[in-house]
């Protein structure tokens, strides 16, 4: 099992370019997040999905868009990619709840120039 | 928001037991305790989770006590692999996204 995979795993932007970044999980679970971290900090909760066809925003979600059209899938779009966005992006799964144990993806670093 | 407080940073060395505790004071009835160790360029790995009194498996124990407004994450026997963030969480399974928090973590540092 590949667990969580996160695709690209480097990018570098320009200033208003548009990305999207895509995570997917072979594990059946119904949650999946995705979250950014900056150095030397916690990681943000962005947006998340708790199920296919749905998403909620969370802790910083300005700037951001996602889709959950598959189960499996979860893509973070960047409309118009700004400087304050770079960072390294984790998207995440849990089983069916907020509680559970959430399995992590190994990143993207994205850096907008 | 959930909060829980842990130590910036942490020493050790090889072959000695870590501690590493995490204060969650306004922790709520239905909420569950998790862990999660995080290595350089990877995502946070879980590690354990628990609600009360104690739990063990295979690479660490989870200790609660009965006010659960703390909990403690007990390494037994470091490595110098055991070098990473640790993260405690603290939520429930109906809490909504709010209580998902990583702080800044514990930085465990274990020398030879």
């Amino acid at each position: 099992n590949a667990g969580v995979t996160q695709t690209p795993k480097f990018r570098v932007l320009k200033t208003g370019q548009s990305m999207t970044l895509l995570c997917a999980q072979d594990m059946n679970h119904e949650y999946m997040y995705w979250y950014r971290q900056d150095p030397g900090m916690g990681l943000r909760l962005i947006h998340y999905s708790v199920g296919e066809g749905t998403t909620a925003k969370g802790e910083v979600p300005d700037g951001y868009n996602v889709s959950r059209l598959k189960k499996q899938n979860f893509l973070l779009g960047l409309e118009s990619a700004a400087p304050s966005q770079t960072s390294v992006y984790f998207c995440a799964s849990s089983r069916d709840g907020f509680n559970q144990p959430q399995h992590f993806g190994d990143g993207t670093r994205l850096s907008i120039l | 928001l959930a909060k829980t407080t842990q130590p910036i940073s942490m020493d050790s060395y090889e072959g000695q037991e870590v501690n590493i505790t995490c204060s969650h004071n306004n922790i709520a009835t239905n909420d569950y305790i998790t862990w999660y160790q995080q290595f350089p360029s990877q995502g946070p790995r879980f590690i354990i989770q628990g609600y009360k009194t104690k739990v063990t498996n295979e690479v660490a124990s989870l200790f609660i006590p009965a006010d659960r407004k703390s909990s403690t994450l007990s390494l037994p026997r470091v490595s110098l692999s055991d070098t990473a963030v640790y993260y405690c969480l603290v939520g429930d399974q109906g809490g909504g996204y709010n209580k998902l928090i990583f702080g800044a973590g514990t930085r465990l540092a274990v020398h030879p």
